[in-house]
This record gives structure tokens, C-alpha cells and sequence, in this order.
């Protein structure tokens, strides 16, 4: 019963590295998201993927990229990290768009940048 | 602009002490309000879904309800295990109803 799965659960980077975060997700969703999480403020969309093959920015997408390499999988990269991308990072799926679905998440990235 | 507010920030109560979180929103076109739990270094976990005005749903200790401003989530007779951060979202628009506004949350502490 593993729903959403996200690789690292930790990790520590210098500033002007990169690196991957993956997610997999094992309920069929069509729809999957990135989002982080930061002390005081709410949830917010990184990056979503409506379907397999389509990604769209959402309301912080400054500093990543990401891929929907299949309909399991959606992974969120950091081409060149800044501390200000210090937080934990949630992928979380859906059963689609427009339904109104609740959506399912991960249990997190902790990325800390120094 | 959307907005989502949650009060209070932070809740301690004693074992078996009801008591209610608070969701307020002003958003155009709402078509649910969502309502979650989140343990330390885990992600959100599904709790509700409440789609229109007067609508209530249960689960053990958990009501949650629904007005046209506001959700409130009641808690009866907490144990320690509830103890948790309580996170609302809202979804609006007739389409892409995936573009979720969160709240900040409150934790929730409950002592034996």
C-alpha cells in the first residue's frame, strides 16, 4: 500500500550543485505535483503535470525543472541550488484535473542547501 | 485575492477536552474545501472533502463542517494521538480544480 513514493528523504547540497528529487506514485493517478513546504507559509506548487507528457509551472517555479518520465513517475530537479531552496519538498498526485479528488502525498524530501 | 486563514496558530489541550480548529477562506467559486492531517516528518494525509454549504463529515473524534466563510474542524474528546498539525486547502474554478490554496495550520497538542 505505497501510494506516493518520494527518494531522498534527506539530502545536503552546496550551493550551486544539482540534483534530482524522484517521485512515484502506484494509484493510477493521472495527475501529480511538486510543492514545498516552509516554516509559516502554506503548501505551494512548484510544478504540476496534468497528465503523462504535459507539465505546467505553478506559483514557484523559479530554479527548478522538472520531468513526467511516465504516468508512474514526476521527478523535480535543481540545476544550480541556492540556500533560498532550502525546504522540504512534497510530490503528491490526483486522479485528474477536474474532479475535485483529494490529492495523495509523499511523505517528503528534507533538502537543506549551504 | 484567494486566501486561506487558520486559527488558532497553536492548540494545547488536555486529554479529553473538545475543541474546534478554524478554516476561513475568501475565494471565488469554491468547489471544495479539503481538510488534512500532517505528523512530524510526514507528508499531509487525507482527512476530508466538503463540497457545498451546511455539508458535515465524520471520523471517530473528527467533524468537520461547512459554511459559506468558514470550516471548522471539532474535536471530541482528543487523546494524545491526535495530536498533529491540521492543515486546510481550497479548490476553486470550474476547471483545473487541482490548484490547491493552503493554510498554514494549526498544531494541535494534546496532553494526557
Amino acid at each position: 500500500n505505497a501510494g506516493v513514493t518520494q527518494t531522498p528523504k534527506f539530502q545536503v547540497l552546496k550551493t550551486g550543485q544539482s540534483m534530482t528529487l524522484q517521485c512515484a506514485q502506484d494509484m493510477n493517478h493521472n495527475s501529480m505535483y511538486w510543492y514545498r513546504q516552509d516554516p509559516g507559509m502554506g503548501l505551494r506548487l512548484i510544478y504540476y503535470s496534468a497528465s503523462e507528457g504535459t507539465t505546467d509551472k505553478g506559483e514557484v517555479p523559479n530554479g527548478y525543472n522538472v520531468s513526467r518520465l511516465n504516468k508512474r513517475e514526476f521527478s523535480l530537479r535543481l540545476e544550480s541550488a541556492a540556500p533560498s531552496q532550502t525546504s522540504v519538498y512534497f510530490c503528491a498526485s490526483s486522479a485528474d484535473r477536474v474532479s475535485n479528488q483529494p490529492q495523495h502525498f509523499g511523505d517528503g524530501t528534507r533538502l537543506s542547501i549551504l | 485575492e484567494d486566501q486561506v486563514t487558520q486559527s488558532p496558530e497553536a492548540l494545547r489541550l488536555q486529554e479529553g477536552e473538545s475543541s474546534s480548529l478554524n478554516c476561513s477562506y475568501t475565494v471565488s467559486g469554491l468547489r471544495g474545501l479539503f481538510w488534512y492531517r500532517q505528523d512530524p516528518g510526514k507528508g499531509p494525509e487525507f482527512l476530508f472533502t466538503l463540497y457545498s454549504a451546511g455539508e458535515e463529515k465524520e471520523k471517530e473524534r473528527l467533524k468537520a463542517t461547512l459554511t459559506k466563510k468558514e470550516s471548522f474542524l471539532h474535536i471530541t474528546a482528543p487523546k494524545p494521538e491526535d495530536s498533529a498539525t491540521y492543515l486546510c486547502a481550497v479548490s476553486r474554478g470550474l476547471y483545473n480544480t487541482d490548484k490547491l490554496i493552503f493554510g498554514t495550520g494549526t498544531r494541535l497538542q494534546v496532553f494526557p
